[in-house]
This record gives structure tokens, sequence and C-alpha cells, in this order.
């Protein structure tokens, strides 16, 4: 099931601006992770955050999680044309049947115009 | 280069002709898995492998078979394809499963006609 919302569904910035991408989930996580897939290729790990961190830095990506509201939020500062791509994120839960299963959300279009 | 490298990536066929999707990792990772990504379901997992000779279901299971016999490969059986099974397919590997990021291959498109 996907447990994952991703809020917006699609974004459209200009070079240079900020982009925020926001994430719920329903279950308890060991963590949390965000992929990005370009156009009909394979994903690609951006970064993760476990259960018990509250901010993480890769870059010019800043991701926050909040457990108590189930949520996370990835920002992509001077934001590029390059960056243009789906940015998904993705919970391994604490426990369950599954190990290391990433359960996905639907996914955020982001697209940045030069 | 650290890749996971799934073959083929594009293929055609019709329903019940037995098919295998290769994947192959060469970072010695201990985990293996796959997922299928369709239109407004996203991606779900199919089988994983914690280690050689350990499988187990994911959440979409039914008309595929795994195996893993080498660490380094855990290849897709479709033994009677159908049309529902059309899908895009990642095949993605880590070092443990727990707490690791997953390196994806670049995906293999079936379409069962």
């Amino acid at each position: 099931s996907q447990q994952g919302e991703e809020d917006p569904q699609a974004l459209s910035i200009q070079e240079g601006e900020n982009a925020t991408m926001n994430c719920s989930y329903k279950t308890s996580i060991n963590n949390l992770q965000w992929y990005r897939q370009n156009s009909g290729r394979g994903l690609v790990h951006l970064i993760l955050i476990r259960s018990n961190e509250r901010e993480k830095h890769s870059g010019r990506l800043r991701v926050t999680l909040d457990t108590s509201k189930k949520s996370s939020s990835l920002l992509i500062t001077a934001s590029r044309a390059a960056d243009t791509a789906s940015y998904f994120c993705a919970t391994v839960a604490l426990w369950g049947t599954s190990y290391g299963k990433l359960t996905f959300g639907q996914g955020t279009i982001l697209t940045v115009h030069p | 280069e650290a890749q996971v490298t799934q073959n083929p990536r594009y293929l055609i066929t019709v329903t019940g002709k037995k098919l295998t999707v290769t994947c192959s990792q060469n970072m010695n990772h201990e985990y293996m898995s796959w997922y299928r990504q369709d239109p407004g379901l996203g991606l779900r997992q199919i089988y994983y492998s914690m280690n050689v000779e350990v499988t187990d279901k994911g959440d979409v299971p039914e008309g595929y078979k795994v195996s893993r016999k080498e660490k380094r490969n855990f290849p897709l059986i479709l033994e009677s394809p159908s049309p529902n099974q059309t899908s895009l397919y990642f095949c993605a590997s880590s070092l443990s499963g727990d707490n690791q990021p997953q390196h994806f291959g670049d995906g293999t498109r079936l379409s069962i006609l």
C-alpha cells in the first residue's frame, strides 16, 4: 500500500528559486528516504534520515523529519534546470513482515524553468 | 563503477510466454529487491532477498518468481505473463536493507500483449 502522500503533486519554479516538497506517512518508521527520478529512468537516492534525526543536509538539499506529525520536507535551494525531475519520499517501517521495504509516496513533479 | 544492471531495458512479448528479467549488482550488497511502477499506483515491492537463498514476498508477488543463487544476481521470472503485468520494473540493492540507501537499476519496460 502507498503510505506516503506528497504535496504538491506538481511544482513549477524559475531557476534560482527554492523548491519545497512535503511528505506525510501513516505508520512508525525506521527511516525516511528521498529519491529523484528523471523521466523514464531509475531512481537516484538523495538523502536518508533516521527516525531519531530531525534535520539533514546534503549540498543544496535540506530534509526535515517530524515524527510526531509523521511528516517530512525536502528543500532544494537555488534550483537549476537540471533539478527538473520527479521526487519521491519513501519510508522503511519500524516493524512489519517485509524487511527493508521502501513504501513510496506518489511523488512531486518538479519543473525548473531556465 | 558501482551499479545495478537490468536486462532487457525494453521488451514486448505475448501472454503466456515465459520471460526472465535479469538484475546484477557489483557492490557486494546483501539486500536486493524488485519493484514495479504503475501510473496512479506508484512503486510497489514485488519480492526481496536478504541474502543468498533467502527470498520473501513483497506487496504484489502474484505471478512472479525470484531466485538468489549468487549474491550479485537476482532475476525476476514471469512464468506465464499476462497483460496486467505490463509495467516498468526496477531492481534495487543495498548493503543490508536496514537504514541503508538503495541503489536502483535503470528499469525494464515490459509490455505484455
